[in-house]
């Protein structure tokens, strides 16, 4: 049990686009989700934590309105990377957790290469 | 500040052995605890979490929890190449709804 995606796995697109990430809690209702960004060879960083129905909640020097999250329900979340540009290559990983349970679990990743 | 210090390692240690990773955290108030395991371009998948004070095992892990010393670790028995990964402490401040703080994790390499 516990599992949770992330579509798609990875993606490349051009500077000046926007790329939505999905996440989706597989079987289990996630009130809350998380957003963590990681460069390569450093820690997790957390993004964002996003609870079903509510506005996200963003972490000190993270753009709002740059990264675009909605939780609409209790199973998927979203992430759009708005007009993005090569510094925001990175690997985006989300994670849920239950209403009854403070255990996280952790999507497998999406690989975001700006061109 | 809320603090998760991990030593990053690399640790490097014979196959067969036993690895030790070891975790300090700064709230006393914290009450939950987690290990996560990150292969190099993965994301992190959980291994083991405690709550209370001692030792939970769990096949070839233990965790160790000592909240009097502010200190978690987490014991791989028996180490196997493909152990190694970064190990990633996490701790829970603000109650059962707040969030994991994460630790930079410690790299664990297996020689075999």
């Amino acid at each position: 049990g516990a599992v949770v995606s992330q579509h798609p796995s990875w993606v490349i697109c051009k500077s000046g686009t926007s790329v939505k990430i999905e996440c989706r809690s597989l079987d289990f209702q996630a009130t809350t989700m998380f957003w963590y960004r990681q460069f390569p060879k450093q820690s997790l960083m957390l993004m964002a934590t996003s609870n079903e129905g509510s506005k996200a909640t963003y972490e000190q020097g993270v753009e709002k309105d740059k990264f675009l999250i909605n939780h609409a329900s209790l199973t998927l979340s979203t992430l759009t990377v708005t007009s993005a540009h090569p510094e925001d290559s990175s690997f985006y990983i989300c994670s849920a957790r239950g209403p009854i349970t403070d255990t996280q679990y952790f999507g497998p990743g999406t690989r975001l290469t700006v061109l | 500040q809320k603090e998760v210090e991990q030593n990053s390692g690399p640790l490097s240690v014979p196959e067969g052995a036993i690895a030790s990773l070891n975790c300090t955290y700064s709230d006393r108030g914290s009450q939950s605890f987690f290990w996560y395991r990150q292969y190099s371009g993965k994301s992190p998948e959980l291994i083991m979490f405690i709550y209370s004070n001692g030792d939970k095992e769990d096949g070839r892990f233990t965790a160790q929890l000592n909240k009097a010393s502010q200190y978690v670790s987490l014991l791989i028995r028996d180490s196997q190449p493909s152990d190694s990964a970064t190990y990633l402490c996490a701790v829970r401040y603000g109650g059962s709804q707040g969030n994991l703080i994460f630790g930079k994790g410690t790299k664990l390499s297996v020689k075999p």
